[in-house]
């Protein structure tokens, strides 16, 4: 089944420790990317990777790190998590051909205490 | 920067009346306009999108319309259902890259 997983699903961590966030995609789609989703603000990008090695910056990436050593993996880092990270995170992936639909994970929601 | 504004916040309406969703972006290079249905606690899925070389699109009780000299776009809704029920998000692409997301709206339908 194709499909975008995201692990885990659920965290609750206290300000400042480390934490990884991990998608994986089964599609063999080249761009991937993370969104935050908060109340009345929609979804913002984080990081977007056009492919492996390529990632950038989207709208909120302060706070944020990724890496893309794998097509199929795209993990979000917070090396330092603050209580403005508490949010709603989706990863999502797109094949770079002529669809541009982009497939979303399950979600994770992530409380920094 | 880009930005994609969105209305209304919430709406309410009869089952078998029509919803309308209305959004607008600013950057006039944007060139793919999904939509996307998010039920409560699960991920987006995109429902119907558009390109802008179409003014519009329909699949079924959805349609979408593009006005690009105005720089907006809007969801139609026929005959709503309770299971319609969800909160829909716009959003505005250049190539399919950065989706820029509207606000979103609240579609509650009474049975």
């Amino acid at each position: 089944e194709a499909q975008v997983t995201q692990n885990p699903r659920y965290l609750i961590t206290v300000t400042g420790k480390k934490l990884t966030v991990t998608c994986s995609q089964n599609m063999n789609h080249e761009y991937m990317s993370w969104y935050r989703q908060d109340p009345g603000l929609g979804l913002r990008q984080i990081y977007y990777s056009m492919n492996v090695e390529v990632t950038d910056k989207g709208d909120v990436p302060e706070g944020y790190k990724v890496s893309r050593k794998e097509k199929r993996n795209f993990p979000l880092i917070l090396e330092s998590p603050s209580p403005n990270q508490t949010s709603l995170y989706f990863c999502a992936s797109r094949d770079t051909g002529g669809s541009y639909e982009q497939y979303f994970g399950p979600g994770t929601r992530l409380t920094v205490t | 920067g880009e930005n994609v504004e969105q209305h209304p916040s919430t709406l309410s309406v009869q089952e078998g009346d029509s919803a309308v969703i209305k959004c607008t972006y600013s950057d006039s290079a944007s060139n793919y306009f999904p939509w996307y249905k998010q039920e409560l606690g699960k991920r987006p899925q995109l429902i119907i999108d558009i390109r802008s070389n179409v003014g519009e699109k329909k699949d079924q009780r959805i349609a979408v319309t593009l006005n690009k000299t105005a720089k907006h776009f809007s969801l139609h809704i026929t005959e709503t259902q309770p299971e319609d029920s969800a909160v829909y998000f716009c959003a505005a692409s250049k190539w399919g890259g950065k989706l820029i997301f509207g606000q979103g709206t609240e579609l509650s339908v009474k049975p």
